[in-house]
């Protein structure tokens, strides 16, 4: 059964802590990317990769940081940095083909307590 | 980096077709218009993807005029599992580097 999968679906941390969240794709797409969600907004782009052993900052990647030493996992680690961290995070994978259209996965609430 | 501008939100009746317009005045020659659909709670779902002219699948269609500044997605006979915010987005790849979300557009369907 072929998707994207995230974990956990629910994260509650405090304040001043690390924590890591996971995604994990057998759709042998090169690109995954890293977004968050917040109430009624759109989505925004923390961190995307385009192949292994490489990654790229998106609009507001301060305050996050990952790693993509597997083409199928790309995990996101929120680190007590990040001033406000409590969101909707959201992970995706897709071809790179020009018309390569995004696979979601189903989401991590994060709350910071 | 091509911007969109679609309608915050929309009502609409069971059985009706929904027609959300995008406008994207500044297209370049090798972007492609992609829809996505999203529920509470869950990542967004791809809806319909095309260049030029129409595209329909199972789902939906979606009209392109022949100048590209806009595009149409057409959901036909919608249902109250229709209910859910539509994203347009434009761009010459999928990868990252120019791939914006806006707040979309929430549909609601009223019985």
């Amino acid at each position: 059964d072929g998707g994207i999968t995230q974990s956990p679906k629910y994260l509650f941390r405090k304040e001043g802590q690390n924590v890591t969240l996971s995604c994990e794709q057998n759709l042998n797409h090169d690109a995954m990317y890293w977004y968050r969600q917040d109430p009624g907004q759109g989505l925004r782009l923390i961190y995307y990769s385009q192949i292994v052993n490489d990654f790229q900052k998106g609009d507001i990647a301060e305050g996050y940081s990952v790693s993509r030493e597997k083409k199928e996992s790309f995990p996101l680690t929120v680190t007590s940095a990040q001033k406000n961290p409590t969101a909707f995070y959201l992970c995706a994978s897709a071809t790179r083909e020009p018309s390569g259209t995004q696979y979601f996965g189903p989401g991590t609430r994060l709350t910071v307590l | 980096l091509a911007k969109t501008t679609q309608p915050i939100s929309m009502d609409s009746y069971e059985g009706q077709e929904v027609n959300i317009t995008c406008s994207h005045n500044n297209i370049a020659t090798n972007d492609y218009i992609t829809w996505y659909q999203q529920f509470p709670s869950q990542g967004p779902r791809f809806i319909i993807q095309g260049y030029k002219t129409k595209v329909t699948n199972e789902v939906a269609s979606l009209f392109i005029p022949a100048d590209r500044k806009s595009s149409t997605l057409s959901l036909p006979r919608v249902s109250l599992s229709d209910t859910a915010v539509y994203y347009c987005l434009v761009g010459p790849d999928n990868y990252g580097q120019n791939f914006v979300f806006g707040p979309g557009t929430r549909l609601s369907v009223l019985p």
